[in-house]
């Protein structure tokens, strides 16, 4: 079992919809939590980096973890075009400890 | 967070043959990491490059195949050696930025095809 899983999509939704992006892991010792955006050709852009449990916004994004359920999520209201990319969720288990990525959902927003 | 720059942006080399890729940072950075995306698969982690130590590398890379130079805090080289048509992949450089979590910062990465 992977420590960190993903759908990889791809996933197609209408402009101005709400996206519903998540991950899932195996270990309970996870504490930091992100959200990397990816588009094409280009290297990954820190989104969103969450401490713990909670949800924290950043103007349509929102980004949301469960330890109990082991289960993080990222949700993009008001989608535009230019949200279509590759999100990879990435988690590590202290600040110092390497990153474990997702293998990323690919997203696309129909105009 | 840090600018960073890759060369080459993309290459396409044949078998047998080296390929050094190049990463700089516009400020001081202590850590550099060199990560391998491989087509529809998730970033995995080759070494991290500390400045005026060796290179560590992750399970299932070796020095040998992978060589990492850091002679600087804004600069790193990957070589990739002796290759094979299974390394063809991205190759990113990545750099903490210095917040208090330790976030961490990508290049634009380098896209390798080997015939």
């Amino acid at each position: 079992q992977k420590e960190v899983e993903q759908d990889p999509g791809p996933l197609s939704v209408p402009e101005g919809a709400i996206v519903s992006l998540n991950c899932t892991y195996s270990n309970s010792a996870f504490q930091y939590f992100m959200w990397y955006r990816q588009y094409s050709r280009k290297g990954p852009e820190l989104l969103m980096y969450t401490y713990s449990s909670g949800n924290k916004e950043d103007g349509r994004f929102t980004a949301q973890v469960d330890k109990s359920s082991k289960y993080i999520s990222l949700f993009i209201r008001d989608s535009q075009p230019s949200d279509s990319a590759t999100y990879l969720c990435a988690m590590k288990y202290s600040s110092a400890s390497k990153i474990i990525f997702g293998s990323g959902t690919r997203l696309s927003i129909r105009p | 967070s840090a600018v960073i720059s890759q060369k080459p942006s993309r290459d396409i080399c044949q078998r047998g043959t080296s390929l050094t890729i190049q990463c700089q940072v516009d400020s001081q950075v202590t850590m550099m990491f060199w990560y391998r995306q491989q087509p529809g698969q998730s970033l995995t982690l080759i070494a991290t490059a500390n400045q005026g130590s060796e290179a560590t590398y992750e399970s299932g890379f070796v020095i040998d195949k992978f060589p990492i130079s850091r002679p600087n805090l804004t600069f790193s080289t990957l070589t990739v050696s002796n290759m094979s048509p299974e390394d063809s992949s991205i190759y990113l450089c990545s750099v903490e930025g210095g917040g208090i979590h330790n976030e961490q910062f990508f290049g634009p990465g380098t896209r390798l095809t080997v015939l």
